[in-house]
């Protein structure tokens, strides 16, 4: 099967960096998304990766390697409204455009 | 740019009942997805539509569900007869279905429960 795997839960203080990772199996990858869902919020788009390396949006960071079959997203500076789930998603070529979702990371930040 | 829009927002219904839920994707998007998330789990795909005609539906309970996109615009999901299991939140999303960062936009959602 296509399983996407990431931790269920991570917990941090504000300001401090917090990384959350994500395997997935190899085979048909197209691509690689991160989205944020805050409780009873619909998800909203972080990030894209489809070639290794390192993108980069403000506080928030996506890496990808492909032939490992990993990703983490990076949040630094976390401030209290980032707690939420984190949800990574992968685009495999047998599934055209649609994606198959982890089942979410939740990150509780504490003061 | 409006998001994309869901309704109802919340449903409750019991067990045997039919339930439809609506969705409006963003102007412009050719691709529209309905995604079931039941609590503590991710979005998981029931149905995707490429204008007005189906792409994949291999995950669509089709003896009790069904959907579709007249016009290539607004779609509709229907549950009948609802099951306890179909208690979950109905995600719409819709993307642009072109390009190699085809991005994914959510709608709020419908929750559904079951009783």
């Amino acid at each position: 099967g296509q399983n996407i795997d990431q931790p269920t839960e991570m917990t941090a203080t504000e300001g401090a960096i917090v990384q959350i990772n994500c395997t997935y199996q190899t085979s048909g990858f197209n691509g690689l998304f991160w989205y944020q869902q805050h409780a009873g919020e619909a998800p909203t788009f972080l990030s894209y990766n489809v070639l290794d390396g390192l993108e980069e949006k403000g506080r928030f960071s996506s890496f990808l390697s492909r032939s490992k079959g990993y990703s983490y997203l990076l949040l630094k500076e976390l401030q209290m409204k980032d707690s939420a789930s984190y949800l990574c998603a992968v685009r495999f070529n047998q599934a055209g455009t649609a994606l198959i979702f982890g089942k979410g990371t939740t990150l509780s930040v504490s003061s | 740019e409006a998001g994309v829009a869901q309704s109802p927002r919340y449903k409750i219904i019991e067990k045997r009942q039919s339930v439809a839920f609506w969705c409006n994707p963003i102007s412009g998007h050719a691709t529209l997805y309905w995604y079931q998330q039941i609590l503590g789990q991710g979005p998981k795909l029931l149905i995707q539509f490429q204008n007005n005609g189906v792409v994949d539906d291999s995950q669509l309970p089709k003896d009790r569900f069904s959907a579709e996109r007249l016009k290539g615009v607004d779609s509709t999901l229907k549950i009948q007869p609802a099951k306890l299991e179909d208690s979950a939140v109905y995600l719409c999303a819709s993307s642009l279905g072109q390009g190699e960062a085809d991005t994914q936009y959510f709608g709020p959602g419908t929750r559904l429960t079951v009783l």
